[in-house]
């Protein structure tokens, strides 16, 4: 399975963005970039995904590099409620063939500071 | 439109016996995803379920065991259990197979081994 490497943990402000890295670079062709996050005693939460190109929704947005080993997710404007474990997870294919599967890493945990 | 429910929410069991865990997902969603979360593992895969077939399986023992019903709904089975089993067991459905959209976590079920 392709690995990610995060950073421990991060320090924000309040309405400061925030930018988390993930360094992939044994990711495959075919192989999306997941983010998640995961807040005290819940289960995680879908961020925002992608493959090849920028991705933005609501929550954020995933900056991903032009040959594909690293990503960055960005939260525009920090709040308390964005203090969580962040995940950056690939969805590699099992054994070669078309089943994708998340393989999650140890995460970033952020600290946002009112 | 409800989320994933997941019952118990906790259970103190004693080793060598065995559980059954439940998952009911998002309606309309046909896939379900089982993890193991601990703090010294973190999140692993255990195995994914699509139209009542298992599509994915990650590196446990064969004493996990799962199964999905026509409707969805998603049971965890662990036999002869170890203290070792003692861990949040999450399950997360989407719409498609997992490894390439969205997954919704349920918030998880507590399983103390002792």
């Amino acid at each position: 399975d392709a690995k990610t490497t995060q950073p421990n943990s991060m320090e924000s402000n309040e309405e400061e963005p925030v930018h988390l890295p993930c360094n992939h670079s044994t990711i495959s062709g075919t192989d999306y970039i997941h983010w998640y996050r995961q807040l005290p005693s819940q289960g995680p939460e879908y961020v925002i995904h992608g493959l090849t190109s920028n991705v933005n929704n609501r929550m954020a947005s995933l900056a991903i590099a032009e040959d594909r080993k690293s990503s960055t997710l960005i939260l525009h404007r920090a709040t308390l409620r964005d203090a969580a474990v962040y995940y950056c997870i690939l969805s590699g294919s099992y054994s070669g063939g078309s089943n994708y599967k998340l393989t999650f890493g140890k995460g970033t945990l952020l600290t946002v500071n009112p | 439109k409800a989320g994933v429910t997941q019952t118990p929410r906790y259970l103190i069991k004693t080793r060598g016996q065995q559980v059954t865990l439940s998952c009911s997902p998002i309606s309309g969603h046909r896939s379900v995803s089982w993890y193991q979360q601990t703090p010294g593992q973190g999140l692993q895969f255990l195995f994914e379920y699509f139209s009542e077939t298992q599509r994915n399986k990650g590196n446990f023992p064969g004493r996990f065991s799962g199964r999905q019903f026509s409707n969805s709904r998603s049971e965890m089975n662990v036999s002869t259990l170890e203290l070792g089993d003692s861990a949040l067991y999450l399950c997360a459905s989407s719409l498609g197979l997992g490894g390439r959209g969205e997954q919704y976590f349920g918030p998880g079920t507590r399983l103390t081994v002792t």
